[in-house]
């Protein structure tokens, strides 16, 4: 399985400001995604960044709020815009493993507190 | 409307004996069904995972069985080992979202000593 880094491991950011979120994998991967875990929730995918075009976001998420960037296949961002306490959470990255296979293989995840 | 649902919030175990964790999944366009390990502070690490083709995967202590007709899956650990303690994740996908994994809320397991 591809190794997966994220910057930062974890943030307390102040209401109203952005954080962008990097994910880096030790190979080139086709799809990548970014979840969202809420306090005492479970994951819930925001969107699959795709490669060379405009994210593709699930219900309940918007690119105004979440921009994702995927400039390569083996880096993306999420900025998590204008934030509010709501928006304190874990945010993860994945990257789906071998062909044929709809294995996800996990960042070690960006913890984010909004005050 | 939650299509993935772990009833047991946590689950107590002692060591050496078996760990039973249970899911039950609502759609059935879901044919591929993962299972996730998740400690404090890192990522979910994906332990084992079963095709609906199947009714069994079995891979060193890690067991998954999957009941399609009652949508039921779970994951055996035997012998539970302290390490073994984590929160517990199921996930579900089917062939028309690719890619889109959807999780239950976990069960916390904890294995004494």
């Amino acid at each position: 399985s591809a190794v997966i880094s994220q910057k930062p491991s974890r943030d307390i950011c102040q209401r109203g400001t952005s954080l962008t979120i990097q994910c880096q994998v030790d190979s080139q991967v086709t799809m990548m995604f970014w979840y969202r875990q809420q306090p005492g929730q479970s994951l819930t995918l925001i969107a699959t960044a795709n490669q060379g075009s405009e994210a593709t976001y699930e219900s309940g998420f918007v690119i105004d709020k979440f921009p994702i960037s995927r400039p390569n296949l083996t880096f993306s961002t999420l900025t998590v815009s204008n934030m509010s306490p709501e928006d304190s959470s874990i945010y993860l990255c994945s990257v789906e493993g071998w062909y044929g296979t709809d294995t996800q293989y996990f960042g070690p995840g960006t913890r984010l507190t909004v005050l | 409307d939650q299509q993935v649902k772990q009833n047991s919030p946590s689950l107590s175990v002692q060591e050496g004996r078996i760990s039973i964790l249970n899911c039950d999944y609502t759609n059935s366009m879901f044919d591929y069904f993962l299972w996730y390990k998740k400690y404090p502070a890192e990522g979910p690490t994906f332990l084992i995972s079963i095709s609906s083709i199947k009714d069994k995967n079995e891979d060193g202590r890690f067991t998954v069985f999957l009941n399609k007709s009652a949508k039921h899956l779970s994951l055996h650990i035997v012998p539970s080992q302290p390490g073994d303690s984590a929160v517990y994740f199921c996930a579900a996908c089917g062939s028309s979202n690719t890619g889109k994994l959807i999780f239950g809320q976990g069960t916390t397991l904890q294995v004494k000593p």
